[in-house]
């Protein structure tokens, strides 16, 4: 079955510099979502989206932006990056919201150095 | 708030069981729990959902006090392939809990 697709899967930047992440959801999802996990840390909640229109908003920076596009895929653009945005960024997807199992995709390892 | 869950860190024999506590002070209408191995993504185990529906897992099992917004997740005969970091998460925007780490040791 398809899963979740990230991409890259490894991504080293400088301080400074700007970086997109992308996720393409299972096939006939409509919802994505975003979160972002430090080292030791649990993942936490950045923004997400349904049926292209942001559903719900978290602890995202406001250097960081996230569309949905209409081919249901999802990017992260983080600018002006800072050491402390080193973390792994996991995309997950869902058919419908709330109720709804919500599958996770590799994740895309952002290294800020 | 993030839901805190209980205990922080276990450590298992093969075979043993296992209960992991979620509290949450702010109401929840469903908790999701999620096992993650290190470095890897979370993998859904269970889902709850007010008025008691439940989808997971078929050998894994849990229970959700919508009242005391309270859930806990029961692992019987644990298995190696068992260890892992276990969150709760509750509601659609998935606010993790602080996680449980479990060993099993053979």
């Amino acid at each position: 079955a398809a899963g979740v697709i990230q991409s890259p899967r490894h991504l080293i930047k400088e301080k400074r510099e700007t970086a997109t992440l992308k996720c393409y959801p299972i096939p006939r999802h409509d919802t994505v979502y975003w979160y972002q996990q430090g080292p030791g840390q649990d993942p936490q909640f950045l923004i997400s989206f349904y049926e292209k229109m942001q559903s719900d908003k978290g602890s995202i920076p406001d250097r960081f932006s996230a569309q949905q596009f209409s081919d249901y895929h999802s990017e992260l653009n983080m600018s002006s990056l800072e050491l402390g945005d080193s973390a792994l960024y996991f995309c997950a997807s869902s058919l419908g919201r709330s109720e709804n199992i919500q599958y996770f995709g590799a994740g895309t390892r952002l290294s800020v150095l | 708030q993030q839901p805190v869950q209980s205990p922080q860190a276990v450590i298992l024999r093969e075979g043993e069981d296992a209960v992991i506590n979620c509290s949450s002070s702010k109401a929840l209408y469903s908790v999701h729990w999620y096992r993650q191995k290190h470095g890897e993504a979370p993998v859904f185990l269970m889902i709850l959902l007010k008025g008691g529906e439940q989808k997971g897992h078929e050998k894994i099992s849990a229970s959700f006090n919508e009242k005391k917004q309270q859930s806990s997740l029961y692992l019987t005969a644990s298995q190696l392939s068992y260890s892992g970091t276990y969150f709760c998460g509750g509601n659609e925007k998935l606010t993790f809990g602080t996680g449980t780490r479990l060993t099993i040791i053979p």
